[in-house]
């Protein structure tokens, strides 16, 4: 069975620094790419970032700079992590795989339950 | 980047009545385009992928239609577990942008 579980949520202060770890079961995560992507209090989805499973990455202008998404193959896992966090940041965070059809198409077609990040003094 | 823009922001509708989600794509995105759909508390759910096609275990009610820049979501007959918000989003090229969502309620 296909799963996805993130953690490292909490309360961080404006500044700080969080390490989002999304366990992986069902699959490797080597072979797919693999996404973040957040969703405010009360707003829509937002797109994070995503890593290629050649390892590529790529950033929302968000967060570019400041985010940085990573896998460990070994451990079959998925992290993020947020440095000089900010109050908009506030969001929870979930962690999506992405896989492809035939023809190329991609999608995030499995989800983790999310975890909540909130930034505040 | 390309902006998706969705309309409506929200659409009251009943239960077996035929209801139209529009999203459009600042450019064109080809078929690149998915639609997943959030029940409150939840994570999204993959609804249709490549524009037009339902992903696996969603029931045939749900369909998609467009290309380039103008894709729609309709529902043939609303049952109670589709209110809910609706999504689309580009997988064209990074950033992977969604829509702002589409809030359907009874």
């Amino acid at each position: 069975e296909v799963q996805l579980v993130e953690s490292g949520g909490g309360l961080i202060q404006p500044g700080g620094s969080l390490r989002l770890s999304c366990a992986v079961s069902g699959f490797n995560v080597s072979v797919y790419y693999m996404s973040w992507v957040r969703q405010a209090p009360g707003k829509g989805l937002e797109w994070v970032s995503v890593i290629y499973s050649g390892g590529n990455t790529y950033y929302a202008d968000s967060v570019k700079g400041r985010f940085t998404i990573s896998r460990d193959n070994s451990k079959n896992m998925l992290f993020l992590q947020m440095n000089s966090l900010r109050a908009e940041d506030t969001a929870v965070y979930y962690c999506a795989r992405d896989d492809f059809d035939g023809s190329g198409y991609y999608m995030s077609d499995c989800w983790g339950q999310g975890t909540l990040v909130t930034v505040s003094s | 980047d390309i902006q998706m823009t969705q309309s409506p922001a929200s659409l009251s509708a009943s239960v077996g009545d035929r209801v139209t989600v529009t999203c459009r794509a600042s450019q064109t995105v080809y078929n690149y385009l998915n639609w997943y759909q959030q029940r409150p508390g939840t994570a999204p759910k993959l609804l249709i992928y490549a524009a037009n096609t339902l992903q696996s275990g969603v029931p045939s009610r749900f369909s998609g239609s467009g290309t380039g820049t103008d894709f729609t979501l309709t529902i043939s007959s609303l049952e109670p577990e589709d209110f809910a918000t609706y999504y689309c989003q580009q997988t064209f090229t990074t950033p992977h942008n969604f829509g702002q969502g589409t809030k359907l309620d009874i």
